[in-house]
């Protein structure tokens, strides 16, 4: 079965400081893999998609890494902000726009 | 732009009523998906749509229907309301079967 484990479930952090999510996958074939961010009462909304081929993907202060061989991924935030707390959510995608699979998300909270 | 636009915000159904989800984006996406979100839980995809005219279903399409008239609108239609109902419905959309997708705001829906 097709499966997407993300961790932590959730994480409080200080503002400034970095942090990383994880995210395991078992999602067989594989095609790309999504990071999206979701705030509290708002759709989620796309960080990075990276295929097979990309280790690395950053979006501002968001890098996610890849490694399809453990089939890792990996979404870091440098110099957190109150902006930032939210949900992350991990997605997996075969190739079919039906197939994808979705993370429970973990669930970060940036504090003063 | 607006992007993908779901209306209502929320609604409170008693069992056995029927509504309507709205859902329209003004990117000129070919695809566009019902999701339903439950605490806990990754997205669920109900239905799809790959381009006008073209419907199929997903993962959890009990109890629900949907119709693609034009390439703007995809409404979501819950016949005989259930307590099972009860969630966070999420319209998506993306440009092609294996690229980003836009979310909506989401519609939070309590069934009683």
């Amino acid at each position: 079965k097709n499966q997407v484990e993300q961790s932590p479930q959730s994480l409080i952090i200080l503002e400034g400081k970095n942090c990383t999510l994880q995210c395991n996958y078992t999602v067989s074939p594989f095609s790309n893999l999504r990071w999206y961010k979701q705030d509290t009462g708002r759709g989620p909304v796309s960080l990075t998609i990276m295929t097979f081929s990309e280790n690395t993907k950053s979006n501002g202060r968001y890098t996610a890494t890849l490694d399809a061989d453990t089939k890792q991924s990996s979404l870091h935030i440098t110099a957190s902000q109150l902006s930032d707390s939210a949900s992350y959510i991990c997605v997996v995608s075969p190739g079919t726009a039906s197939k994808l699979t979705f993370g429970t998300g973990t669930r970060l909270q940036v504090t003063l | 732009n607006a992007g993908v636009t779901q209306t209502p915000k929320f609604r409170i159904l008693k069992i056995g009523q029927s509504m309507t989800l709205q859902c329209t984006q003004d990117m000129n996406h070919n695809y566009m998906y019902w999701y339903r979100q439950d605490p806990g839980m990754g997205l669920k995809l109900i239905y799809y749509s790959v381009g006008a005219g073209i419907t199929d279903k997903g993962e959890v399409p009990n109890g629900y229907n949907v119709s693609r008239s034009t390439t703007e609108d995809f409404p979501l239609r819950l016949e005989l309301a259930a307590p099972s109902q009860t969630s966070v419905y999420f319209c998506a959309s993306s440009w092609g079967e294996n690229t980003e997708a836009f979310f909506g705001q989401g519609t939070r829906l309590t069934v009683v």
